[in-house]
């Protein structure tokens, strides 16, 4: 089983729709869990970071954590072109930080 | 800009060649990584320093070679690398070990 495992996509979602992206990770221990968004080309940028079970908001994106189930979300509201990317999911296991190998979303004008 | 510089941004050399890209971060973190990323791959973690001192290398081959001289300069020395390792290589650092990591611009480097 793959430690963090996300759909590779690509998702597309039409303009001001909500995107969806999901996580799972296997390790039970994983303390802390962090999302990237990647354009081509570029280096990945830290979006939001989440520690404990619920949701994290931060302006149209939110963070969701199910530690019970493994699975760690992020939803973006108000879908904009700008926001087409791959999106990388990574999760902390005894201070390693394990990366998936990201989903690309595709949002369509 | 993240507060991490990397340079050269762009890097062509021949299989004999030795070179060397060096990471900066001026965030005053404690950690400091080095990754790979292969087109359409995902990031393969290549070192990790903690307070100057190697914590992780993932058999990576001996081509490879990291410095550290200080918690806010890395490294890493080229020497006769392979076509197959052309790729954009990424620095990171973070406050601490298994904190959010902030990557440079990264350097693309290609190996003829």
């Amino acid at each position: 089983q793959k430690e963090v495992e996300q759909n590779s996509g690509p998702l597309s979602v039409p303009e001001g729709a909500i995107a969806s992206l999901n996580c799972t990770y296997s390790d039970r221990g994983s303390q802390s869990f962090f999302w990237y968004r990647q354009y081509s080309g570029k280096s990945p940028e830290l979006i939001m970071s989440i520690y404990s079970n619920g949701d994290k908001e931060d302006g149209r994106f939110t963070a969701q954590l199910n530690k019970a189930s493994q699975y760690v979300s992020l939803l973006i509201r108000d879908s904009q072109p700008s926001d087409s990317a791959t999106y990388l999911c990574a999760v902390n296991r005894d201070d390693k930080i394990i990366f998936g190998k990201g989903t690309r979303l595709h949002i369509l004008p | 800009e993240t507060g991490v510089t990397q340079t050269p941004r762009h890097l062509v050399m021949g299989m004999t060649n030795k070179k060397s890209l060096k990471c900066e971060q001026h965030l005053g973190h404690n950690a400091m990584y080095w990754y790979k990323q292969s087109a359409k791959k995902p990031l393969e973690l290549m070192f990790v320093y903690s307070l100057e001192e190697r914590v992780e290398n993932n058999s990576v081959p001996s081509r490879f070679s990291p410095e550290c001289p200080n918690s806010s300069h890395l490294f890493l020395h080229l020497h006769t690398l392979q076509p197959e390792d052309s790729a954009l290589y990424l620095c990171a650092s973070c406050p601490g070990v298994g904190y959010e990591q902030y990557f440079g611009p990264g350097t693309r480097l290609t190996v003829t």
